[in-house]
C-alpha cells in the first residue's frame, strides 16, 4: 500500500461525458502528479500540483484540468470525453528529500 | 528537455538467471534522480530501485543493481536469480533534482520463464 489513495478505481462513460478523479496523496507529501498511461503504453505527466498551486504542465490537453484542495487532495476533470481518453490515470505524490514517487492504484476510465 | 528511451520493448528470461534491461536518458542537468519502477499485470506501479546522480556507487536492491555511467546517460537495471513475479513492465524514470517532474521512458516487458 502506497498511501495514495484513488477513487473511482474503474469509471465507465460515454463519449462527451465529464468525469472527475479524485486522488488523496500520502500524509505530509504537499505535491500531487498527474500522469495519463493508454493500453501498453508509457506513463504521460499531465500536471503537477505543490500545495495548492500548479507546478509543473506536460501533455494535458486542455479538456482536461486539475486543482489541488487545501486538505492536499487533488482532483482531475476529465470533459468533452472522447474514445481516445479511454485510459489508467494513475496520481502520486512525492517525497521532495529522495525525490520518488508513490503511485495510487489508478483510476481506470473507458468512454464508450 | 529531458527524454528517457528504452530501447528494448520487449524481453525473456528463463527462471534464475539473469537478465539486464537497457534505459539511455538525455538531459544537462549535473544534479537528478534515476529510477526503476515495475509495472505488474495489477498495473501497480512499484518501485524497484534510484539512484542519485552525485553517487558514484551503483545502487543495488536485493536481486536488483544498476549500473549507472552519467558520462555515457546510461542506467541499466541487471535482475539476478529472476523469479516468475518478476514478470512486469519496467519503466526507467529521471527526474531533475529539485523539480520534481518524473519523465518515464516507454517501458520494457519482461517475462520470466519456468
Amino acid at each position: 500500500d502506497s498511501g495514495v489513495t484513488q477513487t473511482p478505481k474503474h469509471l465507465i462513460t460515454a463519449t462527451g461525458q465529464r468525469v472527475t478523479l479524485r486522488c488523496s496523496p500520502r500524509s505530509g507529501d504537499l505535491s500531487v502528479y498527474w500522469y495519463q498511461q493508454s493500453l501498453d503504453q508509457g506513463l504521460q505527466f499531465l500536471i503537477q500540483y505543490y500545495n495548492g498551486e500548479e507546478r509543473a504542465k506536460g501533455n494535458i490537453l486542455e479538456r482536461f484540468s486539475a486543482q489541488q484542495f487545501p486538505d492536499l487532495h487533488s482532483e482531475l476533470n476529465l470533459s468533452s470525453l472522447e474514445l481516445g481518453d479511454s485510459a489508467l490515470y494513475f496520481c502520486a505524490s512525492s517525497v521532495v528529500k529522495t525525490g520518488e514517487l508513490f503511485f495510487g492504484e489508478g483510476s481506470r476510465l473507458t468512454v464508450l | 528537455a529531458q527524454t528517457v528511451t528504452q530501447s528494448q520493448p520487449e524481453m525473456s528470461v528463463q527462471e534464475a538467471e539473469t537478465v539486464t534491461l537497457s534505459c539511455t536518458y538525455d538531459t544537462s542537468e549535473n544534479n537528478y534522480y534515476l529510477f526503476w519502477y515495475k509495472q505488474p499485470p495489477s498495473r501497480q506501479m512499484i518501485l524497484v530501485i534510484r539512484q542519485e546522480a552525485y553517487k558514484q556507487q551503483n545502487a543495488t536492491e536485493n536481486r536488483f543493481s544498476v549500473n549507472f555511467q552519467k558520462a555515457a546517460k546510461s542506467f541499466s537495471l541487471k535482475i539476478s536469480d529472476s523469479q516468475l513475479g518478476d514478470t512486469a513492465m519496467y519503466f526507467c524514470a529521471f527526474m531533475p533534482q529539485g523539480n520534481n517532474d518524473m519523465r518515464f521512458g516507454a517501458g520494457t516487458r519482461l517475462t520470466v520463464k519456468p
